[in-house]
């Protein structure tokens, strides 16, 4: 079965500064999908970011981006000049055929 | 465009009592999905549809029924309730198989029992 592990259950950092959660996942398929959500008090689900499998170039997003490592099946989101506004819990998902995975989140507080 | 809409938003349910909780999307999509969220951890599926008419079980599926008579609804049946069921409830849905890229949540139901 596929898996995604998020090994950070908290993580904070400071307002303008960076820092980078991590995800890893197993799989067995060549083709997939990967993405980053956001979920805030509200439990809205609000997706930060996306990578298709087969494209080689890091996907970006304004201040938000991703270290995509294939072959190490690695999932990194970074959030650059971090804003109030950003602190959440981020869930790292993979998506293939009809199955779609969530890791169990790390909570991010950002310090004023 | 509504999008995902679910309802009701809470409910408290006794031991034993059953309960339907619905979903429905306006975006004529061909695939829905019933997730659970328990309290600090990520979605698990509970139960899948590909299309009216067409269920399949997720990875959480014991205790709920589904059920697909058109595109656009979706409910997810909850008989003799039990405490381990108490969770956050999202629908999803995407166009097709695999068009990850643009699943669309619902708001959640958080559903209590006591």
């Amino acid at each position: 079965a596929q898996t995604v592990t998020q090994s950070q259950p908290e993580m904070s950092v400071q307002e303008a500064e960076t820092v980078t959660l991590s995800c890893t996942y197993d799989t067995s398929e060549s083709d997939y999908y990967l993405f980053w959500y956001k979920q805030p008090p509200s439990r809205q689900m609000i997706l930060v970011i996306r990578q298709e499998a087969y494209k080689q170039q890091n996907a970006t997003e304004n201040r938000f981006s991703v270290n995509f490592q294939k072959a190490a099946k690695s999932f990194s989101l970074k959030i650059s000049d971090s804003q109030l506004g950003d602190a959440a819990m981020y869930f790292c998902a993979y998506g293939s055929g009809n199955q779609f995975y969530f890791g169990t989140g790390t909570s991010l507080t950002v310090i004023p | 465009n509504a999008g995902v809409t679910q309802t009701p938003k809470f409910r408290i349910l006794k031991i034993g009592q059953s309960m339907t909780l619905q979903c429905t999307q306006d975006m004529n999509h061909n695939y829905m999905y019933w997730y659970r969220q328990d309290p600090g951890m990520g979605l698990k599926l509970i139960y899948y549809s590909v299309g009216a008419g067409i269920t399949d079980k997720g990875e959480v599926p014991n205790g709920y029924n589904v059920s697909r008579s058109t595109t656009e609804d979706f409910p997810l049946r909850l008989e003799l309730a039990a405490p381990s069921q108490t969770s956050v409830y999202f629908c999803a849905s995407i166009l097709d198989g695999g068009r990850w890229d643009e699943q669309f949540f619902g708001p959640g139901t958080r559903l209590t029992v006591l």
